[in-house]
């Protein structure tokens, strides 16, 4: 399977936790974004990474919130103690880079906060 | 800020016929446009993307069409199949800057009636 990978699928935390989303992008893909779907609401973006740098994370909470996207192994959405607010699916997207627009997604993790 | 909007909520179309589906952006800066679709507890799944440069991109049943002096597009699915029922996003992005960022609608739901 060549697709984009997130896991866990679901996670569930209560409130004051940390919750680690994990994407791993298509091969031959160096670029990831990540996005927020509220209910009933489309996706927001919340950052864009390339490996090792941080490139418009504009879309990201201003505390609690962190990515990465290390030389090795997967790119991480950190969330911080976590908030009833925070409940939503985070979608990963990849792509070859800037000259190629089209973003392919993964299939999402499910955050639930109690 | 919605910069992107699909003011259908919802659209119900009998099988084999034109299902149309709009969306109306504000920002002239956009100039490339892509359509995902999306199943329940599914990532987004590329449909088909037009650039600013054009007013027309097909694929198959998929067609695009773009008005940029109404900040207009569309999407025509002829002829509808019940297994294109899903949330359809339109999605839009500027090539100017360091990211490549999606900035989508809010959705609508297309039920393709048998």
């Amino acid at each position: 399977n060549a697709g984009v990978m997130q896991n866990p699928r679901h996670l569930v935390r209560r409130r004051g936790q940390e919750a680690r989303l994990r994407c791993s992008p298509m091969k031959g893909h160096s670029h990831v974004y990540w996005y927020r779907q509220l209910p009933e609401e489309g996706l927001k973006f919340m950052v864009y990474l390339q490996k090792e740098n941080i490139i418009d994370e504009s879309g990201m909470p201003k505390e609690r919130f962190s990515a990465e996207f290390p030389k090795e192994g997967p790119s991480i959405l950190r969330i911080q103690q976590v908030v009833r607010g925070d409940s939503a699916a985070y979608f990963c997207a990849s792509s070859r880079g800037l000259s190629s627009y089209e973003q392919y997604f993964g299939p999402g993790t499910r955050l639930t906060v109690t | 800020d919605q910069q992107v909007k699909q003011n259908s909520p919802s659209l119900s179309v009998q099988e084999g016929r034109i299902s149309i589906l709009n969306c109306d952006y504000t920002n002239s800066m956009f100039d490339y446009f892509l359509w995902y679709k999306k199943y329940p507890a599914e990532g987004p799944t590329f449909l088909i993307s037009i650039s600013s440069i054009k007013d027309k991109n097909e694929d198959g049943r998929f067609t695009v069409f773009l008005n940029k002096s109404a900040k207009h597009l569309s999407l025509h699915i002829v002829p509808s199949q019940p297994g294109d029922s899903a949330v359809y996003f339109c999605a839009a992005s500027k090539s100017s800057g360091n990211t490549g960022k999606l900035i989508f609608g809010q959705g609508t739901t297309l039920q393709v009636k048998p």
